[in-house]
């Protein structure tokens, strides 16, 4: 049963427009949700990250919006750029000093393409 | 700093034989945990920790020992290796606190590439 779904395998976008990658989750315990962004043969790096008490928030480029009565999130880079072409998982996790803290559920990836 | 370091980067088995992947960080992080990334699917968690002295399995936690006796280094121990355990595995650790409300990311390594012949 997959708790974290990125229904999109791939997206591809025009440099300098707008990419929104999206990811639903189904478990109503995640408290805190997250972004990462993989390029081959490394590891995922954070990228931006989200508490279920807030439904927006930005960091340069990149905003992530929150839904949790939909139980949907996504994350919007503003203007896409070629270096941005990366494999994007959303993530999703508990609250903190619970039983499920530090495990991270992630959702399958989505391939961004950014073309020049 | 060096953050979360794993080794091997890559290393081919033998169906039935046994290894240690190799994690540690240098962030004083009491969380840590070990994934297994497979085509379509993500990164699955195979065992965590919350630290030295405490594990606890994941989701995918059949034919993997793990024990944490420092708050370093995590091995992820491969008991009798399988064609089914090829895959690429991530070693992460992050901060256990609860910051203003917020939680805290964790940080991976680049991984090992694992082959089971």
């Amino acid at each position: 049963d997959q708790q974290v779904k990125q229904n999109s395998p791939s997206l591809s976008v025009q440099e300098g427009r707008i990419s929104i990658l999206n990811c639903d989750y189904t478990n109503s315990m995640f408290d805190y949700f997250l972004w990462y962004k993989k390029y081959p043969a490394e590891g995922p790096t954070f990228l931006i990250s989200i508490s279920s008490i807030k439904d927006k928030n930005e960091d340069g480029r990149f905003t992530v919006f929150l839904n949790k009565s939909a139980k949907h999130l996504s994350l919007h880079i503003v203007p896409s750029q070629p270096g941005d072409s990366a494999v994007y998982f959303c993530a999703a996790s508990g609250e903190a000093g619970g039983t499920s803290y530090g495990k991270l559920t992630f959702g399958q990836g989505t391939i961004l393409t950014v073309h020049p | 700093n060096a953050g979360v370091t794993q080794t091997p980067k890559f290393q081919v088995l033998k169906t039935g034989q046994s290894m240690t992947l190799q994690c540690a960080q240098d962030m004083n992080h009491e969380y840590m945990s070990w994934y297994r990334q497979d085509p379509g699917m993500g990164l699955r968690l195979i065992h965590y920790s919350v630290g030295a002295g405490i594990t606890d399995q994941g989701e995918v936690p059949n034919g993997y020992n793990v024990s944490r006796s420092t708050t370093e280094d995590f091995p992820l121990r491969l008991l009798s290796a399988a064609p089914s355990q090829t895959s690429v595995y991530f070693c992460a650790s992050s901060w256990g606190g609860w910051a203003g409300g917020l939680n805290t990311e964790a940080f991976f390594g680049q991984g090992t590439r694992l082959t089971v012949v």
